[in-house]
Order: structure tokens, then sequence, then C-alpha cells
């Protein structure tokens, strides 16, 4: 069973930055954490979901969404099992759950991990 | 950007009962690239339908998804209490990967 744990979250203040990591564990052998596209998704207080980045297996092809392209960096470390959101010039609307998702053979985001809470306040 | 549009935005059911939930999309959506999930409170969300129609591994038979083209359905057949929750469909066929808003079922 494929395990995502995020870390990182926390408060920050407007115009910092923070790096957001995503440990991903419990892959059989036939198929490992390389062999895999992950996202990151994220969920404002109150509100729905909103994706935010997409890597693909081996790193090479990386998706942002506008509202966070030119100031979030998408990355990984297959070595290591994991995935990484580096979040800079964070603004009051990027206060969110973050969540990191595996996407499945079939493309769909099969699991997710529990999130981590980013809070971008002065 | 493909906009997702859920209905309703809540639904007011008893346990037992059937629901009905829709998603439209601005554009057409290969059928192979449309998923809805299910989300409780404090809890990640849970794939439970991929390839418009496909139940992910686990679900219960009583989850139906259907449709193609830009309109898409979550049936659930006959309501358990477990049910009750945050309901979003979603196109994963092209970047951005966009969500519906989401449709909160409630127990009547």
């Amino acid at each position: 069973q494929v395990q995502l744990v995020e870390s990182g979250g926390g408060v920050v203040q407007p115009g910092r930055s923070l790096r957001l990591s995503c440990a991903a564990s419990g892959f059989d052998s036939a198929f490992t954490f390389s062999d895999y596209a992950f996202h990151w998704v994220r969920q404002a207080p109150g509100k729905g979901l909103e994706w935010v980045a997409l890597i693909s297996f081996d790193g090479s092809d990386k998706y942002y969404a506008d509202s966070v392209k030119g100031r979030f960096t998408i990355s990984r470390d297959n070595s290591k099992n994991t995935l990484y959101l580096q979040m800079n010039s964070l603004r009051a609307e990027d206060t969110a759950v973050y969540y990191c998702a595996k996407g499945s053979s079939s493309s769909n985001f099969d699991y997710w991990g529990q999130g981590t809470l980013v809070t971008v306040s002065s | 950007e493909n906009v997702l549009t859920q209905s309703p935005g809540s639904l007011s059911l008893s346990p037992g009962e059937r629901a009905t939930l829709s998603c439209r999309a601005s554009q057409s959506v290969s059928s192979t690239y449309l998923a809805w999930y299910q989300q409780k409170p404090g809890q990640a969300p849970r794939l439970l339908i991929y390839g418009a129609s496909t139940r992910a591994t686990g679900i219960p038979d009583r989850f139906t998804g259907s449709g193609s083209g830009t309109d898409f359905t979550l049936t659930i057949s006959r309501l358990e209490p477990e049910d009750f929750a945050v309901y979003y469909c979603q196109q994963y066929g092209s970047s951005p990967y966009t969500f519906g808003q989401g449709t909160k079922l409630e127990v009547k």
C-alpha cells in the first residue's frame, strides 16, 4: 500500500519562501517511486481542490497552474523517494492545505497524502 | 482551461435514497480522463471513479459513473451513512488538471 507523507508546512510571512516535501513508501518490487508522475494539489480553508503542479516520472516534464507559475517549482529525488514543492514569493492567497498525490498508470490521482497546512500571514 | 461545473452545490438526502451528482465541462473531456473523488472533513480526497465509469479498488458497486463529452454523472444507488461527504469531479486529460467546485451531500 503506497503511503505519502507531506511535511514542511507552517506559518510564513508574505514574500517569503517555504519548501514542502512528500515522502513516498510502500511500493512493490514491480513498480517503484520512479515509475510514476506526481502532483501537488491544494485546498484553501473551506474551499475546493485546486491542482498546483505535475512532475513526470523522471522529472523531465513539469506543468504548473497559472496561479503559481514562476513562483513555485516542483521537483523530485528518485533516490530518496521524495517529491518537493519550492514555494517562493508567497502570497496570502497561497494559504491552503497542500496535498501530494500519485499519478496512476491511468493518469488519475490514486493515492493522496494527509496534507500539510501552509499559512501565509504577517 | 477546461472549467468543470458541478450541480447541485449541495444535496440533502436520507440514507437509502439515490443520489445523482452532475459534472459539466466547458470543453469536451475524453472519457478516459474524467474522475470522481470523495472527501470527508479533515481527510484527503479518495479516488472513487476514473475513466468516467471504472470504480477504483475497493469502491462499492453502489457508486456508478457515467457520461461522455461534456456531461458526466456520479450516481450513488442507496446511500449509506458513510457516503455523506463532498464529491469532486476532475478532468486529467490535459494541463491544467481542473476540479469541479464540489457537491456537498448532506443528511436530510
